[in-house]
Order: structure tokens, then sequence, then C-alpha cells
């Protein structure tokens, strides 16, 4: 079964410093690949996307991720971290036309930024 | 571009009534429209993936009795909570996807729904 996995729950950084969230999937076609970002009570906003091609792709805010169809993984790394960074990470993949689009999530990754 | 609505942000609801919600996606068409559910500190749940004049698909466990969704047009999804109860107290958000097709999904705010 398809499935979106985000090791870590909680992350604490400080401000300035790089981050990485892993994510890793289980999915047997070629994943299409998405990491969203969700402040407290808002809904989620697109960071970035991986469909095909380039497998380093960028995005929003100074995001970048990875994508390591050999490790299975799709990371998402920022070199320097801002206060405003911190909130609730989600990484997904979606089930293409024969899974009608349907997007499968991580648990998510808590991003707390220290001063 | 690509902007999603929900309307109401917040409600507060007596136990036994019922609720709707409303989704617009205002810049674009949507082929389909997803509802989420959204329990604290915890990822969102797919409930059911609507296309437009077409029957909503249910996920496993959820009741398509209680939780009516109709897709009425390319930018407009609804979803009733029928005779709501506390344990459906919850953040219910929606999603879109362009009828241009790609499998991005544009998330509405989300509405968080108190029954008491």
């Amino acid at each position: 079964a398809q499935s979106v996995t985000q090791p870590d729950i909680h992350i604490t950084v400080s401000e300035g410093a790089s981050l990485e969230l892993r994510c890793n999937y289980s999915y047997g076609a070629t994943p299409y690949l998405f990491w969203y970002v969700q402040s407290p009570g808002q809904g989620l906003q697109l960071l970035l996307k991986y469909f095909s091609g380039d497998t380093l792709v960028q995005g929003i805010k100074g995001f970048e991720a990875e994508f390591k169809r050999s490790q299975s993984s799709f990371n998402l790394r920022k070199p320097s971290v801002h206060w405003s960074d911190a909130a609730e990470y989600f990484c997904a993949v979606a089930l293409g036309p024969g899974g009608y689009n349907k997007l499968i999530f991580g648990a998510g990754t808590r991003l707390a930024v220290h001063p | 571009g690509a902007v999603v609505s929900q309307h109401p942000s917040r409600v507060i609801c007596k136990s036994g009534t019922s609720v709707k919600i409303e989704c617009r996606s205002l810049d674009f068409q949507a082929t389909t429209m997803f509802w989420y559910r959204q329990f604290p500190k915890q990822s969102l749940m797919l409930m059911a993936t609507s296309n437009e004049g077409s029957k909503a698909t249910y996920e496993q466990g959820v009741e398509k009795d209680k939780f009516l969704i109709n897709h009425a047009s390319l930018t407009l999804s609804t979803l009733t909570v029928t005779s709501a109860h506390p344990e459906d107290s919850s953040f219910y958000i929606c999603s879109a996807t362009p009828l241009a097709g790609g499998y991005e999904q544009y998330f509405g705010p989300g509405t968080r729904l108190t029954v008491t």
C-alpha cells in the first residue's frame, strides 16, 4: 500500500541554522511528490513539487527538496531558517490518474525555531 | 492565482443540527475537489473526492449519509455535516485540482467546526 513516512515528529533549530526534514515514501510507480506547509489554524500552502526531470527542485521561501529514487526519499532542505518558518510541514505523494489524483500525506513534522 | 476559499472559517453549532461548509475556487475551474478532516496535531485524513456533476467518492469508514457532499459547479463544492455530534468537531479543509490538469491540489484555509 502507498504510504508516506516523516520520521521526525518535532524538530527544533536555531534561527539561521540549516534545516532538513525527512520524507520517505512507498509507492510502486513513479511518484508525484509534494511538500506543504501549514501555519496554525490555516490551510496548506504548496512549497514545492516533483513530477519528473531534475531531481533537485526549488520551491518558495528558499526551500528545496531532492528526490532520491534509490532511497525512496524526498527530503526538504533550507540553508538558513527564519523564525517565520516555524510551522507544520507535510510531505505527500499523489496516486496519479489511477488513484484519481488523491494525495497521501505523511504525519507531519512540527518545526520550532529558537531565536 | 489558484486561490481556494472556505466559508465559514469557524462555526459553532448545537448537537443534532446540520452545518454546511462551502469551498470555492476563486480564480480557476476545478475538475475535482477534495474534503479532508484534521484532528489537532495530526495529519489530514481524506474524507471524499468530488467531481462536478457526479456523486462523491467516499473513503472507507466515512459515512456518506452524515457527510453530504455536493459539487454543483466547477467552482463550488459543499460539505454538509448532518445531525452533528460533539465527535464531529474538527478542522475541515477542502482542496481543488484545476481543470487544466496536473496533480497539484490547492487548499482552502479550513473551517473549524465545534459541536456543543
